[in-house]
């Protein structure tokens, strides 16, 4: 079955610790994207990548990381540095031929 | 500055009847529009869309209506069903963009 797959579901930071989401597509997608949702909240754009070695700023990167080495992987990385990390986050992807995102089920971060 | 408004962070509604979720945005450059419902700790999945050529689609209970001159959106669920309580979300593509920005969601909940 094609779609996106992130992991873990939960996950919690230490203090000054660096943490990776992965995400992962079967669907072929060129475009991949990182969404925050907060409570009570939309969903807010972090980082997102239109193609394999290149990405692009959304609305709130500051804090975060991400690479694209392969067309099917889109991790991000919450560093040290984003002061307020707990939230659901959302991956997503996009194919060329339709203007809908596909998204996985998300992951849970917390802080201890 | 929030680009994309839903305005009613609830709204209740009797099985049977009418739901109506609205939207507004600020920016004449939007030209496609997206309606997504999401459930909690889920991603969010994709129910309607409508291009600003258009004023209207429909699909099934489902129907967008679309009024450019004043940048509004809605989405009718008729006959709303109890498996329609969830948070619905709307968002927007900027022209040639390839990135949604989305509003900060409705809760929808449909009372038997």
């Amino acid at each position: 079955d094609g779609g996106i797959t992130q992991s873990p579901k939960y996950l919690f930071r230490k203090e000054g610790q660096n943490v990776t989401l992965s995400c992962e597509q079967n669907l072929n997608h060129d475009a991949m994207y990182w969404y925050r949702q907060d409570p009570g909240q939309g969903l807010r754009l972090i980082y997102y990548s239109q193609i394999v070695n290149d990405f692009q700023k959304g609305d709130i990167a500051e804090g975060y990381s991400v690479s694209r080495e392969k067309k099917e992987s889109f991790p991000l990385t919450v560093t040290s540095a984003q002061k307020n990390p707990t939230a659901f986050y959302l991956c997503a992807s996009k194919g060329r031929e339709s203007e809908k995102l596909f998204f996985g089920s998300g992951t849970q971060l917390s802080v201890l | 500055d929030q680009q994309v408004k839903q305005n009613s962070p609830s709204l209740s509604v009797q099985e049977g009847r009418i739901s109506i979720l609205n939207c507004d945005y600020t920016n004449s450059m939007f030209d496609y529009f997206l309606w997504y419902k999401k459930y909690p700790a889920e991603g969010p999945t994709f129910l309607i869309s409508i291009s600003s050529i258009k004023d209207k689609n429909e699909d099934g209970r489902f129907t967008v209506f679309l009024n450019k001159s004043a940048k509004h959106l809605s989405l009718h669920i008729v006959p709303s069903q109890p498996g329609d309580s969830a948070v619905y979300f709307c968002a927007v593509r900027a022209g040639g963009g390839n990135k949604l920005t989305f509003g900060t969601g409705t809760q929808l909940k449909v009372e038997l």
